[in-house]
């Protein structure tokens, strides 16, 4: 069964760093590309940031660009999202999701998802 | 622009047909994916590629495309449909990827 089981959020102060974890299980986590996607309260869903299966490829959209940095431990099956210098607005749930198949960019399977608060 | 448009909100009676659809110019080169979720729960995946169903997805989820235009159809609606639904698809030129501002179903 894919799994995968996120940790790291919570509440930091503006400015702040923290980062985000998510563990895969189920699958061979190294084949797959992955993505954050964030949902602010009670507001849609808002794509963060994509990495390829081997890290050869990454993007991110323009609101955390130069702030959010996206990584991958293919050995230790884990992804990563390290946010530095935080604001108000990206007080969201993240969740971590995985393509359903290689070939597609659909998010197939996600994480169960972490709050992060960002607030004085 | 790469942003997708749906309507806020859409009803359906029990057991009929209804239609949610998305707009948006990525979509003249990429198919778009829909997801439904609701309330406090993870989004799930329901229609990905060229109308294709992720397994475990009831058939009566269909996706279809027409120019900038993406649809999901449920085929005879059931009371558990009803949910935030979303779009999202890739634009190639920018390697982004976005959704759509969400389409809230109420099955009446």
């Amino acid at each position: 069964e894919v799994q995968l089981v996120q940790s790291g959020g919570g509440l930091v102060k503006p400015g702040g760093s923290l980062r985000l974890s998510c563990a895969g299980s189920g699958f061979t986590f190294s084949t797959y590309s992955m993505n954050w996607v964030r949902q602010a309260p009670g507001k849609g869903l808002e794509w963060v940031s994509s990495i390829s299966s081997g890290s050869d490829y990454i993007y991110y959209s323009d609101s955390v660009k130069g702030r959010f940095t996206i990584s991958r431990d293919n050995a230790g099956n884990s992804l990563f999202l390290q946010m530095n210098r935080l604001r108000v607005e990206d007080t969201a749930v993240y969740y971590c999701a995985r393509v359903y198949e290689s070939s597609t960019y659909a998010s197939g399977y996600w994480g169960q998802g972490s709050l992060v608060t960002v607030s004085s | 622009s790469s942003e997708l448009t749906q309507d806020p909100a859409v009803s359906v009676a029990l057991r009929q047909t209804v239609r949610i659809t998305c707009q948006g110019d990525s979509l003249r080169g990429s198919y778009a994916s829909w997801y439904q979720q609701n309330p406090g729960q993870a989004p799930v995946l329901v229609i990905y590629g060229k109308n294709k169903r992720p397994s475990g997805i009831p058939d009566r989820f269909s996706g279809s495309s027409s120019g900038n235009t993406a649809s999901l159809t449920i085929t005879g609606a059931q009371a558990e449909d009803e949910a935030d639904y979303y779009c999202n698809s890739r634009d190639s030129s920018s390697n982004r990827w976005f959704f759509g501002g969400g389409t809230k179903l109420t099955v009446l």
